[in-house]
């Protein structure tokens, strides 16, 4: 099994839906992350997590929540979505006590690829 | 205002030979800088990384440089294998330790058998 685990894998809606993206991981880490892939504009941070009271802002949050319901546990929701929210959504981990050369070091689930119609 | 590039979004290299993948930066406050590969429909993984305070780090086949004052990264990969044909992406962060990355764009490689 994945140690960072999204669900769903593929998911197709309306303008104007709510959608949630689901994110579990076994790898204990205290830190999470969601993260857009568009075509032409590499990955781009949506919000992290640094602890289960600890969420952030990332690069671009608006039209996007956070729900940190567990250390093992991120989703992210799209309270009414848009075409323009078409992109394949990431999630992942890390645990900066790692040390060494993979300080920094991301983990990440397999992608929830999201259209918006 | 993409802060780190990655000009070539696509290259093709012959099997044994050395691919080398190019990685741009203008946030001068980036310390420390990590390559990421990328197969379909998998997740990127963790390739490579180097600190600020290096030069140049190797790992079997492949090699991060680093020159700061030109702001610019390479990654090489010697020999080329059709294994490593995947979308890389260069990543930096302010802080060591820090893992808010900002990504570049991506460059997909090709290895040609």
């Amino acid at each position: 099994d994945a140690d960072v685990t999204q669900t769903p894998r593929n998911r197709i809606t309306k303008t104007g839906k709510r959608i949630m993206l689901e994110c579990s991981q076994t790898k204990g880490h205290d830190r999470m992350y969601w993260y857009r892939q568009d075509p032409g504009l590499g990955l781009r941070l949506i919000y992290y997590s640094f602890d289960v009271k600890d969420i952030n802002k990332g690069e671009i949050s608006d039209g996007y929540s956070v729900s940190r319901q567990a250390q093992a546990k991120f989703s992210l929701s799209l309270e009414s979505a848009i075409p323009n929210q078409t992109a394949l959504y990431f999630c992942a981990t890390s645990d900066p006590t790692s040390g060494g050369a993979l300080t920094g070091e991301l983990f990440f689930g397999e992608g929830s690829r999201l259209t918006v119609l | 205002d993409q802060q780190v590039k990655q000009n070539s979004p696509s290259l093709s290299v012959q099997e044994g030979r050395i691919s080398i993948l190019n990685c741009d930066y203008t946030n001068s406050m980036f310390d420390y800088f990590l390559w990421y590969k990328k197969y379909p429909a998998e997740g990127p993984t963790f390739l490579i990384s180097i600190s600020s305070i290096k030069d140049k780090n190797e790992d079997g086949r492949f090699t991060v440089f680093l020159n700061k004052s030109a702001k610019h990264l390479s990654l090489h990969i010697v020999p080329s294998q059709p294994g490593d044909s995947a979308v890389y992406f260069c990543a930096a962060s302010e802080n060591f330790g820090n893992e808010k990355l900002t990504f570049g764009t991506g460059t997909r490689l090709t290895i040609i058998p």
